[in-house]
């Protein structure tokens, strides 16, 4: 596609159970983001893929928090059983090179955990 | 660790006005700098890249400058339009880095 497409556009979980959100980068980009958006506040980092090598998982806030990108294209995010701490937006961005080139963003996921 | 400030975090005004937005960073080690534009409820639209070695960066009514000794950038957006209302955030990756670090990011409105 023309861009990065993110799945589902909205999700909302009960408190306990399981989230799986979907990013398709676009085309040909090695380097895929994953970061998380408060309200009204800039983005934080999540992780990091080259290719299918998760390189950076630092910002991820637990171990409730899982990300793979397997064949180096497609990625998910899971989150095990959600709290409403983790009520955000998620986005995903990917890029041709990690550090020198424009990130493109998808819409993102905004997730509400009741 | 690197914090990215945006002041102030929103700005109001009418239609014509240029437009100063103004960007800060902690610690001046930056590979580059990029300024973003977010509109309610979408993803964010690259501006602006600007290396470490640049001064400034245009493109159209859009013109960013950079001060790495200082920490600041600031960018500049001539002859405001109504179209032109939305979030905009800076972020910057660190040398030898790869992740961004953003700022709280800039609400703009531009009144017809």
């Amino acid at each position: 596609g023309a861009g990065v497409s993110q799945s589902p556009r909205y999700k909302v979980a009960k408190r306990g159970q399981d989230v799986a959100l979907r990013c398709d980068p676009i085309s040909g980009h090695v380097s895929l983001f994953w970061y998380q958006q408060a309200l009204g506040q800039g983005p934080e980092f999540l992780t990091y893929f080259q290719n299918e090598a998760q390189l950076d998982k630092s910002g991820l806030p637990s171990d409730r928090f899982f990300a793979e990108r397997p064949e180096g294209s497609v990625s998910t995010l899971k989150i095990q059983r959600t709290q409403q701490e983790d009520s955000a937006v998620y986005l995903c961005a990917s890029s041709f090179l990690s550090y020198n080139s424009p990130l493109h963003f998808g819409n993102g996921t905004r997730l509400t955990v009741t | 660790k690197q914090e990215v400030t945006q002041i102030p975090a929103a700005l109001s005004v009418p239609e014509g006005e240029n437009l100063v937005l103004n960007c800060s960073f902690t610690d001046s080690a930056i590979y580059n700098l990029q300024w973003f534009r977010q509109d309610p409820g979408k993803g964010l639209t690259s501006l602006l890249l600007i290396q470490s070695s640049q001064r400034e960066q245009t493109s159209g009514r859009l013109n960013a400058s950079l001060d790495k000794s200082s920490g600041r950038s600031t960018l500049y957006i001539a002859a405001s339009q109504p179209g032109d209302s939305a979030t905009y955030l800076c972020a910057v990756i660190k040398a030898a880095g790869n992740k961004l670090t953003f700022g709280g990011g800039t609400r703009v409105l531009v009144k017809p």
